[in-house]
């Protein structure tokens, strides 16, 4: 089974600040997702990765996969309190995926 | 495109009765995962499914819990004699079965189970 650590577990942060959150693994993954989870939803997807050190830019949101492809960053700028939710990675092969414990970002007006 | 559905959103049992979850999966995909969150946890895999087979159940508990995936109709994911510690949402997720992007899982709303 492979894991995936999520670090920091939770944040707290006043709006307008950066913050980046990680997401490693020992195992190398073939693809990489990034979602976002919002109080009684269910979680959204906001990026795939796929090749080793690529980076993806989603407005204020900059995901990074690194170059062995066993952990990925997500890094985002200015934060709003809109940004305030659970962040999950997920990695694995093919239709085989699990997920991280997740990053609770909360961002203070 | 409608996304994945899932119903009820709100459930409630009492000790000892029978809960189904059912998912309708988006259009044009046949892989179905269930998942069950606690709150203020992350997601905890149990069960994922292709139509008329359960390909990994390995995070769903050995008692009371099972799923199905029919030719025909939604995903059910059924507890019986449910106990307090059911008490929790239950996400549901579906992908393709090949080609590109066959790994990226969309999820509907989420089913919330109060057993009272």
């Amino acid at each position: 089974t492979q894991l995936l650590e999520q670090s920091p577990q939770f944040l707290s942060i006043q709006e307008g600040e950066n913050l980046t959150v990680y997401c490693n693994s020992s195992s190398v993954f073939s693809s990489l997702q990034w979602y976002r989870q919002e109080p009684g939803e269910g979680p959204v997807l906001l990026v795939t990765v796929v090749t080793g050190g690529e980076v993806k830019k989603l407005k204020r949101l900059t995901f990074q996969f690194g170059d062995a492809r066993k952990d990925s960053s997500l890094h985002i700028t200015a934060a709003q309190p809109g940004d305030t939710g659970l962040y999950l990675c997920a990695g694995g092969e093919n239709n085989d995926m699990r997920f991280g414990a997740g990053t609770r970002l909360t961002v203070k007006p | 495109n409608a996304g994945v559905m899932q119903n009820p959103r709100h459930l409630v049992r009492r000790r000892g009765q029978e809960a189904r979850l059912r998912c309708s999966p988006m259009k044009g995909h046949s892989h179905v995962y269930w998942y069950r969150q606690l709150p203020e946890e992350g997601l905890k895999f149990m069960v994922y499914l292709q139509k008329e087979n359960i390909i990994d159940e390995s995070g769903m508990p050995k008692e009371r819990f099972s799923a199905e995936f029919p030719k025909e109709g939604p995903s059910i994911l059924r507890i019986q004699q449910v106990v307090r510690g059911d008490s929790a949402a239950y996400f549901c997720a579906s992908s393709r079965a090949g080609g590109l992007r066959v790994y990226e899982q969309y999820f509907g709303p989420g089913t919330r189970l109060t057993v009272t």
